[in-house]
């Protein structure tokens, strides 16, 4: 199957700062990738789709000035968490689409003091 | 609303006891049915995918079926290592998935 890498695995961070979520397709080229959020004992609750070259496009209630992606490559998608709070503690995972299936990162858990 | 449904939350087998969990879903325009199973602290990881009613697929002590409301997937004689959270996601048109919240599966030697 299709590999794809996040980077950190983990980060904590203080309260107002801003933090940076890297996901890499290793094996294949990926004009889609999708941003994920899971909290302890929840699903996995799509944030956003990330596209080459465009801007990404939120689910409703996810501020997209508070979590900014880059799609700059076909290989890279980044999440910025800016002014980071504790609510927003949780554990990110990120996903591409070689063909018609989702493969997803390891994720990085981000914890916010 | 679009909708799915996992069922039981959590399941105990002892080892070899086979037994199967459910996913019910409630969306229009199913473009695919996918399960996926995840570890504690790592991104899921793919299982399956199904397209339509009475599709089967195996992998291993592994089996998904589908049905016009319902998927299952069948654990054959599980092993500990089998242990994890399964997670059924349907996808609509476009490429979005919907999760459910998924059963924990705990087998024990």
């Amino acid at each position: 199957g299709a590999v794809v890498s996040q980077h950190p695995s983990w980060v904590i961070c203080k309260s107002g700062t801003s933090v940076k979520i890297e996901c890499r397709s290793l094996d294949f080229q990926a004009t889609t990738m999708f941003w994920y959020r899971q909290f302890p004992k929840q699903s996995l609750m799509l944030m956003a789709t990330s596209n080459e070259g465009s801007k990404a496009t939120y689910e409703q209630g996810v501020e997209k000035d508070k979590f900014l992606i880059n799609h700059a490559s076909l290989t890279l998608s980044t999440l910025t968490v800016t002014s980071a709070h504790p609510e927003d503690s949780s554990f990110y995972i990120c996903s591409a689409l070689p063909q018609e299936t989702q493969y997803f990162g390891p994720g990085t858990r981000l914890l916010v003091l | 609303e679009d909708q799915v449904t996992q069922s039981p939350e959590a399941l105990r087998l002892q080892e070899g006891e086979s037994s199967s969990l459910n996913c019910s879903y409630t969306v229009s325009g199913l473009r695919g049915l996918f399960w996926y199973r995840q570890d504690p602290g790592k991104g899921p990881e793919f299982l399956f995918t199904l397209y339509s009613a009475g599709e089967e697929k195996e992998k291993e002590r592994l089996k998904a079926t589908l049905t016009k409301k319902e998927s299952f997937l069948h654990i054959t004689a599980p092993k500990p290592e089998d242990s994890a959270t399964y997670l059924c996601a349907v996808q609509q048109a476009g490429t979005a998935l919907i999760f459910g919240k998924g059963t924990t599966l705990s087998v024990s030697s």
